[in-house]
């Protein structure tokens, strides 16, 4: 079964920096989609960014980014000059290419110190 | 912006009741999910609804838990006898259509059961 992981519960960062949310994942299928998922306290769940599998290029939002290494499933999101309302849990998460369901890593819950 | 919407925010229930969480997709999306976090926990998938039957569903959908989309607008998570275990945070969601397209998550609806 594919599995997500994301080892790092907590990170902070002081406003305007960068910070690097870390996210592996293990599966045997060669075609898949990779995501990136906000949630704000109190607020629902928002895509941030999306990867195809079969995309050489990462993928890139405005302040986000992420590092996309298929060969060591790892599929890290950078936010560049972080602002207060990024503060948010930060789910990664997988979808099969065939599939529907989306499988989540644990999270991880960002703090943005002004 | 078209968003996800769950009634009710919160619903407290005696082990062994029924409960409907209700949910309103977005008005042209096609497909429907529920995902569930149990407290600490991932999130996890538990159903997929497609041209009005199950496309998919995890092993915790069980016997108890079932949905429906009664009218054009509103799409149901039935459990029929509540477990303590059944306690958890219980998410919303649409897309467009499958593959990468994004899956919109409602608020959620805390269910306790007591």
């Amino acid at each position: 079964a594919q599995t997500v992981t994301q080892s790092q519960p907590e990170m902070s960062v002081q406003e305007a920096e960068t910070v690097t949310l870390s996210c592996t994942y293990d599966t045997s299928e060669s075609d898949y989609y990779l995501f990136w998922y906000k949630q704000p306290p109190s607020r629902q769940m928002i895509l941030v960014i999306r990867q195809e599998a079969y995309k050489q290029q990462n993928a890139t939002e405005n302040r986000f980014s992420v590092n996309f290494q298929k060969a060591a499933k790892s599929f890290s999101l950078k936010i560049s000059d972080s602002q207060l309302g990024d503060a948010a849990m930060y789910f990664c998460a997988y979808k099969e290419g065939g599939a529907q369901k989306l499988v989540f890593g644990q999270g991880t819950r960002l703090t943005i110190n002004p | 912006e078209p968003e996800v919407t769950q009634t009710p925010s919160h619903q407290v229930t005696q082990m062994g009741q029924e409960v409907i969480l209700r949910c309103v997709p977005i008005s042209n999306h096609l497909y429907f999910y529920w995902y569930r976090q149990i407290l600490g926990q991932k999130v996890e998938f538990l159903v997929s609804f497609y041209n009005n039957e199950i496309s998919e569903k995890s092993e915790i959908f069980d016997d108890q838990f079932s949905v429906e989309r009664p009218d054009g607008s509103n799409f149901t998570l039935k459990i029929r006898s509540t477990k303590l275990e059944d306690s958890a945070m219980y998410f919303c969601a649409s897309s467009e259509a499958a593959g990468s397209y994004e899956q919109y998550f409602g608020p959620g609806t805390r269910l306790t059961v007591t």
